[in-house]
Formats: structure tokens, C-alpha cells, sequence
């Protein structure tokens, strides 16, 4: 089945420790997204590329950097997790021309010590 | 700028029950809806979607969502609801008239609980 993969489900990593989240789909969709959502709060979105361009959300921290090396997979690097950054990190992905529905990943949940 | 409002934290309802689960919209034209289900420690699942035509759309697990334009209200409903229905549900809206912008607005998340 067609769908959209996250690895790891689980990550845990020290105070300062460089992470990456890795998100890979199976969809042929065009544009990618990277969600943040704590504590069953509303997923916010911290970017997304639609093709090959990289657009950054303004509230968005410096923080978080992200990579899409083909149109199957992105990648999300924490450069210096804080305690704060302790959260559900979800991946969608959608189609240009099928209003845009966004599937979503099982998500992976970071733990920063 | 676009908004979701669900105005309840919690919904409660008895196995076998309609259950409804409410979301206001706020667009600056004609919205595109979107409901989904996150169960504990997973990713959003699509459930249906309002973009035009019948203001009754049918969806996943039997679940529907009626659009009222008037109301700027898109509920989400199922007839008898099941144990199994206990999660998370999250209203978007799109504003298609955005120019490039996609990013889905999303409402707050309505915990939604059946009782047995």
C-alpha cells in the first residue's frame, strides 16, 4: 500500500544533541510537510517544500533545518535540541491538483533528557 | 486570515448514540474542509473532506460531515457510534485562494469518548 513512513517512531536524544527525523513516501506526492505537535495540541507547521522549493514558516526556529534530497524522502534536523523541542514530529505529504490533501505519517515522537 | 474553531475540549456519548463533533470555519472566500483522527501516539488519518457540490459528504469508518455555508459550520457526525470511535479529531480549512499557500489552519481537537 501506498503511504508515508517515519523513522525512527521513537528518538531520544541529550540536551544539545544534534537529531534527525527521516520521513520517506511511497505516494508520488510533490509536496512535503514537517509538523510539530505537542501534547495533543493542534499539529503546527513548521515547513514544507512543494517540489524542490523550501518554504519556511516565519515563527519557525532557526533551530530546526530540513532536507529533501529526492522527491521520496525529507529529513528533519534539530541542529541543538532543547526541552522544549520534546514533542510528536509529523510528516504529510499532497498532491498539486487533488486539493491538496495532506496524508500523514504515524509520526516520531522525540524525548530530549 | 483563516480559522477553525471546535468549541468543545470533550465529547462524551454512549456506544450506539449519534455522536456530533462541531467545527466553525472562518474564510475570506469559498473553503476547502477537512476532518481527521489521531488515536494515541499516531499520525493524523484522513476521514473526508468538503471541496464543492453536495453539502453531505460521506467519509471513512461511516462517518459524515455536513457543510453549512451560513453557519460557516462543518460537523462532523456519525449515526451510532462505536467504542472503537474514541480519539482525537481535528477540523482544517484551506483557503484555496491563497495564492501558493497550503498550509491547512486546524482547530484545537475535540476528544471524543464512547462509553460502553
Amino acid at each position: 500500500d501506498a503511504m508515508v513512513i517515519q523513522n525512527p517512531r521513537y528518538q531520544v536524544t541529550q540536551f544539545g544533541k544534534p537529531v534527525t527525523l527521516s520521513c520517506s513516501q511511497t505516494l508520488n506526492h510533490n509536496v512535503m510537510y514537517w509538523y510539530q505537535q505537542k501534547s495533543s495540541q493542534a499539529p503546527k507547521l513548521l515547513f514544507h517544500y512543494y517540489d524542490k522549493d523550501f518554504n519556511n514558516e516565519a515563527d519557525t526556529p532557526d533551530n530546526f533545518q530540513s532536507r529533501r534530497p529526492n522527491t521520496s524522502f525529507c529529513f528533519l534536523d534539530i541542529r541543538s535540541p532543547g526541552l522544549g523541542d520534546a514533542a510528536m514530529y509529523l510528516c504529510a505529504t499532497s498532491r498539486t491538483g487533488e486539493q491538496e490533501t495532506q496524508y500523514f505519517g504515524p509520526g516520531t515522537r522525540l524525548l530530549v533528557l | 486570515a483563516q480559522s477553525v474553531a471546535q468549541p468543545e475540549d470533550q465529547v462524551n456519548v454512549a456506544e450506539g448514540n449519534p455522536l456530533t463533533v462541531k467545527c466553525t470555519y472562518s474564510v475570506s472566500g469559498n473553503p476547502y474542509l477537512f476532518w481527521y483522527v489521531q488515536y494515541p501516539n499516531r499520525g493524523l488519518q484522513f476521514l473526508l473532506k468538503y471541496i464543492t457540490g453536495d453539502n453531505l459528504v460521506k467519509g471513512s469508518y461511516g462517518f459524515e460531515a455536513e457543510f453549512n455555508k451560513s453557519q460557516t459550520s462543518f460537523h462532523l457526525k456519525k449515526p451510532s457510534a462505536l467504542v472503537s470511535d474514541s480519539a482525537l479529531y481535528f477540523c482544517a480549512v484551506r483557503d484555496p485562494f491563497r495564492g501558493s499557500a497550503r498550509q491547512l489552519t486546524f482547530g484545537s481537537g475535540t476528544q471524543l469518548t464512547v462509553l460502553p
